[in-house]
């Protein structure tokens, strides 16, 4: 089955500062993966997502991410951390497996952005 | 487009009654995602309809638990008896095109708390 990792419960940055989120992926064949964003007390949100082409992706926000596939990675990035920014960071792949077309979510990151 | 509209925000209910969350999709959309999140367990979808007609149920945790799509507009996730272990919040998301897309649109959840 598809599945995503996301090693780092939280990330702690400074406002100014750049900030990665990490996620790394298992899939078999090509793989869709996507970044959401979730609030406090909200719905998560699309960020940004990675189908085919170039291997970095702009979203919204100001974020990006960039597809590696020798190391199966797909980081969330952005330049200059804002204290808006602080929020729960879902990675998800498709799954396509078992006659299923669905999302799997990762386990999160917090990132937090200390002014 | 309001978004998705999930009712009620919040529930409080004593084990073994009857609990049904409701969902409005965004109009136009043709698949319809029932997530459930717990700090345990993470995001899991429960089951997904994709013209009204349930395509994986296969993340609905036992019989206690059921969902319908009676039209377009409208969904139900009913958890008859509920049980302390199912306090979570509900997430309905929708979408045009489903997985393949990747972009779902979550409503604000319902927050269930079973006594």
């Amino acid at each position: 089955a598809q599945s995503v990792a996301q090693p780092e419960d939280q990330v702690n940055v400074a406002e100014g500062n750049p900030l990665t989120v990490k996620c790394t992926y298992s899939v078999s064949g090509n793989p869709y993966l996507f970044w959401y964003v979730q609030y406090p007390n909200r719905g998560l949100q699309f960020l940004l997502k990675y189908i085919t082409g170039d291997n970095l992706v702009k979203g919204s926000y100001g974020f990006e991410a960039e597809f590696n596939k020798s190391q199966t990675s797909f980081h969330l990035k952005k330049p200059s951390a804002l204290v808006s920014d602080s929020a729960l960071y879902f990675c998800a792949v498709r799954d396509l497996s078992y006659n299923t077309d669905k999302l799997i979510f990762g386990t999160g990151t917090r990132l937090q952005v200390f002014p | 487009d309001a978004g998705v509209i999930q009712s009620p925000r919040h529930e409080v209910t004593e084990m073994g009654q009857e609990v049904t969350l409701r969902c409005k999709p965004i109009s136009g959309h043709d698949y319809l995602f029932w997530y459930r999140q717990t700090m345990m367990r993470g995001l899991e979808l429960l089951i997904y309809f994709n013209n009204n007609v349930p395509i994986d149920d296969s993340g609905m945790p036992e019989d206690r638990f059921s969902a319908k799509m009676p039209n377009a507009s409208f969904s139900t996730l009913k958890i008859q008896p509920s049980e302390p272990r199912d306090s979570a919040v509900y997430f309905c998301a929708s979408s045009h095109g489903g997985a393949s897309t990747g972009e779902l649109f979550f409503g604000e959840g319902s927050r269930l708390t079973v006594l």
